[in-house]
């Protein structure tokens, strides 16, 4: 198993651009969510979902859209970059929500740098 | 709303001595898990430790080990021989078995630093 991958690993963008970040994984799990780390803070919690075409916000969902169209792929889409953005980017998956099996797996993250 | 606590910015220890890194949470459920993740430069966010809240008895895994001490709310992880390869960010994080996000929360992150 590869695990949950994310791409890019880096990426800058300029104000105002798009772009797409990807995360997929290959342990057919349910759950999937997207987490931003900013610097002297922990990770918060952007979207998520529980199943393919099941989408939902998280704490900080303002800039970003997602969506779920298979079980593997969970892209978070940045619809008009600004620097308020700039940040380290994690994906994170677990089997289920509840019960023995709630570990969350993370990526690898893709650092973005909006100018 | 449920918080945690990282009140140790940055720890150092001796390699082959023991460590212990304090988490705090505020919560008024009584069912959640709590977790210790470490984030060495690689940036990977690998779980080291996981706690559930209805379990009496202290999660361990090899040299990880935790002192869960409910009514206190506090979490703390003890690295014991550690190593240089121990030396990272280390993040408590909190989930509410009834939250239906999932969502984990996560203190501000203590770093670990490992001295030869």
């Amino acid at each position: 198993n590869a695990g949950v991958t994310q791409t890019p690993k880096f990426q800058v963008l300029k104000t105002g651009q798009s772009m797409t970040l990807q995360c997929a994984q290959d342990m057919n799990h349910e759950y999937m969510s997207w987490y931003r780390q900013d610097p002297g803070m922990g990770l918060r919690l952007i979207h998520y979902s529980v199943g393919a075409g099941i989408t939902d916000q998280g704490e900080v969902p303002n800039g970003y859209n997602v969506s779920r169209s298979t079980t593997e792929d969970f892209p978070l889409r940045l619809l008009s970059a600004a620097p308020s953005q700039t940040s380290v980017y994690f994906c994170a998956s677990s089997y289920s929500a509840s019960g023995s099996q709630e570990t969350q797996y993370f990526g690898p993250g893709t650092r973005l740098l909006v100018l | 709303a449920q918080t945690v606590t990282q009140s140790q910015p940055e720890m150092s220890v001796q390699e082959a001595e023991t460590v212990t890194l304090s988490c705090t949470y505020d919560t008024s459920e009584s069912d959640y898990y709590l977790f210790w993740y470490k984030q060495p430069p690689s940036r990977q966010m690998i779980l080291v430790i996981r706690q559930e809240a209805y379990k009496q008895q202290n999660a361990t895994e090899n040299r990880f080990s935790v002192n869960f001490q409910k009514a206190a709310k506090s979490f703390s992880l003890k690295i014991s021989d550690s190593q240089l390869g121990d030396a990272a960010m280390y993040f408590c994080a909190y989930r509410s078995a009834g939250d239906s996000s999932y969502k984990l929360i996560f203190g501000s992150g203590t770093r670990l630093l490992v001295r030869p």
